[in-house]
């Protein structure tokens, strides 16, 4: 079964360093890996995905992720942490399989990123 | 497009009473899921629905939870009776699926259920 896990429930960083949220995945398949991002009482919002290519993914509000295949590993990163990034980030996978016309994603447990001024 | 809307916002209810949950998914979106948040047990897959076909209810918690999708510009999740531990936010997402689409989900606003 495909499965996330995201190790740090949080993460505190201070405004203008750079972020890593981390993500490793289990999948018995080429994954699709995807990170989502949720403001306080707001639904989850796409922030990037990876489907094959570039190994490094440009996603929106400056966000970047490198997929790493051998330590299956999808890590998101940016340069310099703003402190309207603080938030919950989701990290999330489905298993690409031909012929169907469904899947799920399986999301991690979410990592709150703090960034203190 | 507006998004994705769910209705209500927020829900109050005491225990045993029936609950529904409502949502528009964005206009020609092919895939609809139902998720439910908590604190214990994070962001769990309802339900989802293909041409509003349910494809998979397997993470319906009871028999008390109910889905339908009677078109395909409108879900509603049912839950009756209602606990306190059914008490969570309530997502509702939506996805377009073409030949090649990368299946990225559009998520609502949520609904905040409070069960007393």
């Amino acid at each position: 079964a495909q499965s996330v896990a995201q190790p740090e429930d949080q993460v505190n960083v201070a405004e203008g360093n750079p972020l890593t949220v981390k993500c490793t995945y289990s999948v018995s398949g080429n994954p699709y890996l995807f990170w989502y991002v949720q403001y306080p009482n707001r639904g989850l919002q796409f922030l990037l995905k990876y489907i094959t290519g570039d190994n490094l993914v440009k996603g929106s509000y400056g966000f970047e992720a490198e997929f790493n295949k051998s330590q299956t590993s999808f890590h998101l990163k940016k340069p310099s942490a703003l402190v309207s990034d603080s938030a919950l980030y989701f990290c999330a996978v489905r298993v690409t399989y031909s012929g169907a016309g469904s899947y799920q994603l399986t999301f991690g447990k979410g990592t709150k990123l703090s960034v203190i001024p | 497009d507006a998004g994705v809307i769910q209705s209500p916002r927020h829900e109050v209810t005491e225990m045993g009473q029936e609950v529904t949950l409502r949502c528009k998914p964005i206009s020609g979106h092919n895939s609809l899921f139902w998720y439910r948040q908590t604190m214990m047990r994070g962001l769990e897959l309802l339900i989802y629905f293909n041409n509003n076909v349910p494809i998979d209810d397997s993470g319906m918690p009871e028999d008390r939870f109910s889905a339908k999708m009677p078109n395909a510009s409108f879900s509603t999740l049912k839950i009756q009776p209602s606990e306190p531990r059914d008490s969570a936010v309530y997502f509702c997402a939506s996805s377009p699926l073409a030949a090649g689409s990368t299946d990225t989900q559009y998520f609502g606003p949520g609904t905040r259920l409070t069960v007393l």
